[in-house]
């Protein structure tokens, strides 16, 4: 598709399970960010990566948290013996540049994660 | 952290009247935009105002940036029911060599027809 597409797009788990989001960006963007999203709430920034690299990852809460971008395209967010406070919508959002260009972002629809 | 503050918070209208939301924020940008977001959905970019520009429109909106308050205003003209969803400010910064956004905790916009 053209746009940022997100899978799978509501999760239910349990705590103390593993869970993966996955990110597929649009086509030639090489910036790729992550950022969840509670409920009110703004975006809170995760994780930015500039092709394979995760040039910024300030944003993650704790070692639970990672994510991958392996071949430059699809990126994976990975969360390690899931807590209810990580319940949220992931966002991932995709970007033609990261260092030049506005930074104008692209969002996917997003993945609910509901921890029970 | 969220650097943006927005108010107000949830702004109720009726249709055809004007909504102002505004953003304060705490550092220096590159650049600051607006992106709106329906319920359940992601975020659409709206308009993009730089640093060295004061004011910008785009069909119904308007945006106003004073760098001196560090701070900036979204207006929408002539509002729809259309227009009912949730708006953020986002501030650019340029920070260990990208574009780092962080955004606002937004204005709940209810437009009732």
């Amino acid at each position: 598709g053209a746009g940022v597409s997100q899978t799978p797009s509501n999760k239910v788990t349990e705590k103390g399970k593993y869970v993966e989001l996955r990110c597929d960006p649009i086509s030639g963007h090489t910036a790729l960010y992550w950022y969840r999203q509670s409920l009110g709430q703004g975006p809170e920034f995760l994780i930015y990566f500039q092709g394979t690299g995760a040039a910024d990852d300030s944003g993650l809460p704790n070692d639970r948290f990672f994510a991958v971008r392996p071949e430059g395209s699809v990126s994976t967010l990975k969360i390690q013996r899931t807590e209810r406070g990580d319940s949220a919508v992931y966002l991932c959002a995709s970007s033609l540049t990261g260092g030049t260009g506005t930074g104008e972002l692209f969002f996917g629809e997003g993945s609910r994660l509901t921890v029970l | 952290s969220q650097q943006g503050e927005e108010d107000p918070q949830a702004l109720s209208i009726q249709e055809g009247e004007n909504a102002t939301m505004n953003c304060s924020y705490k550092t220096s940008i590159n650049n600051l935009q607006w992106y709106r977001q329906n319920s359940g959905r992601g975020l659409v970019h709206l308009i993009l105002i730089r640093s060295n520009e004061r004011e910008k429109h785009s069909g119904r909106l308007r945006v106003t940036l004073d760098t001196s308050k560090k701070s900036s205003s979204l207006l929408i003209t002539a509002s729809r029911a259309a227009d009912t969803a949730s708006y953020f400010c986002a501030t650019v910064m340029f920070s260990g060599g990208y574009n780092k956004l962080i955004f606002g905790a937004g204005t709940r916009l209810a437009v009732h027809p």
